[in-house]
């Protein structure tokens, strides 16, 4: 099955700095790559995805590219402020949609004032 | 909408006893699922439903659990006998049907069931 890893586990940032989450994946039939945002206590959300027809995609101060050769893909976030410090995750499958997906473990995001 | 609706959201029990956790899915969702989260393992895939219609349960750990879904506006998943080995977030999720295009492969969490088996 999909082996997703997420690298790092925990990142510190400055406010107003940028922010580079990456996760690797094993299935290369993998086809659809979600981020999910979880703050405190709270449910995950969807803040950005890519399919494999794209190598990027931008949202405002979020960005997610994919490499299908090295089968990683990473989030970045730029001019970062407090209130997107949270639990980002990666996530990978290949039914080109939410099914099945595989989660990577997550990465604890603090930006410091 | 409300949203995903998930009770209870905690549960305090003692090992060996039954417990049932709801979901309320959206409303046309055709797709639900039930995730668990540990800090250990993760988000995990347990179980997901089309359509009412178990697809793929082998993220379920054991026979101890089973999930149901009767209808398309309710899922059940019953842990029985527990263990505290079970204690986690439970989060049941619903998606809308769709392969192409904007954000339709979105997963709609619920606030999540808090389970604690002492």
């Amino acid at each position: 099955g999909e082996n997703v890893e997420q690298h790092p586990s925990t990142l510190s940032v400055q406010e107003g700095d940028s922010a580079v989450i990456k996760c690797t994946y094993s299935d290369s039939a993998s086809n659809y790559f979600p981020w999910y945002k979880q703050e405190l206590g709270k449910r995950p959300q969807l803040i950005i995805d890519i399919r494999s027809n794209v190598g990027e995609k931008k949202d405002q101060r979020i960005a997610v590219t994919l490499n299908k050769t090295a089968k990683h893909f990473s989030l970045h976030i730029t001019e970062t402020q407090p209130e997107d410090s949270a639990v980002y995750f990666c996530a990978a499958s290949r039914s080109g949609s939410a099914r099945q997906l595989t989660f990577g473990s997550g990465t604890q995001l603090t930006v410091l004032p | 909408d409300a949203g995903v609706i998930q009770s209870p959201r905690h549960e305090v029990t003692e090992m060996g006893q039954e417990v049932t956790l709801r979901c309320k899915p959206i409303s046309g969702h055709d797709y639900l699922f039930w995730y668990r989260q540990t800090m250990m393992r993760g988000l995990e895939l347990l179980i997901y439903f089309n359509n009412n219609v178990p697809i793929d349960d082998s993220g379920m750990p054991e026979d101890r659990f089973s999930a149901k879904m009767p209808n398309a506006s309710f899922s059940t998943l019953k842990i029985q006998p527990s263990e505290p080995r079970d204690s986690a977030v439970y989060f049941c999720a619903s998606s809308p049907l769709g392969l192409a295009g904007g954000r339709t492969g979105e997963l709609f969490f619920g606030e999540g069931s808090r389970l604690t088996v002492l």
